[in-house]
């Protein structure tokens, strides 16, 4: 089961910031949000990820809210290298890193 | 700093052979892992390794078999290959088990006709 839910698809205007949601209403208080991207076929990305705190770095930030049941990545200012497959994990001590479908985040000129 | 280095990047078999995926990282992971990613598909976990000399199933081994005599190494093995095990194979290690990345290779490019 994957945990999480993500919308299929999305369209962001190149330059502007791509918020990417993600669902999580049974989030175990061990299980770290992670977030990792693929481009085409290549091996997946590591973006970021968090427990509780909203988390940035220079790739992304990531916003969990207060009870930790949802999720939204955001790319400040979307380019179209960042036009991928975007997936929302959560990893913890009991379970094992799973992979749903994720959004496929297309940036548009 | 290389990371995970996945070899070969690209292989056609044929139905009944057998191979070996070799993957090596150099940043003294204890953790390592194996997926297999169909197409239009997420990831599927095969094979991970905690440490040396120490190996579990993941969602699908079936037709899988690994072995980790080393911390660098983590090779995957086909001992009779089925055109089902036509897929992209990506191998990973991580430092920690839930709170740190795993980091990924490039994967290898598997068809068996």
């Amino acid at each position: 089961d994957a945990k999480t839910t993500q919308p299929p698809s999305m369209d962001c205007a190149e330059g502007r910031a791509a918020n990417l949601p993600c669902n999580h209403s049974t989030i175990s208080g061990n299980e770290y949000v992670y977030w990792y991207r693929q481009i085409h076929s290549q091996g997946p990305q590591y973006i970021i990820h968090g427990l509780k705190n909203n988390e940035t770095n220079e790739m992304a930030s990531l916003i969990i809210t207060e009870d930790r049941k949802s999720s939204t990545l955001i790319l400040p200012h979307a380019t179209l290298r960042d036009t991928a497959v975007y997936y929302c994990i959560l990893w913890g001590t009991g379970n094992q890193f799973y992979f749903g479908t994720g959004t496929s985040l297309t940036v548009i000129p | 700093n290389a990371g995970v280095t996945q070899t070969p990047k690209f292989r056609i078999l044929k139905i009944g052979q057998s191979m070996t995926l070799q993957c090596t990282q150099d940043m003294n992971h204890n953790y390592m892992y194996w997926y297999r990613q169909d197409p239009g598909m997420g990831l599927k976990l095969i094979y991970y390794s905690v440490g040396a000399g120490i190996t579990d199933k993941g969602e699908v081994p079936n037709g899988y078999n690994v072995s980790r005599s080393t911390t660098e190494d983590f090779p995957l093995r086909l001992e009779l290959a089925a055109p089902s095990q036509t897929s992209v194979y990506f191998c990973a290690s991580s430092l920690g088990w839930g709170n740190q990345p795993q980091h990924f290779g490039d994967g290898t490019r598997l068809s068996i006709l």
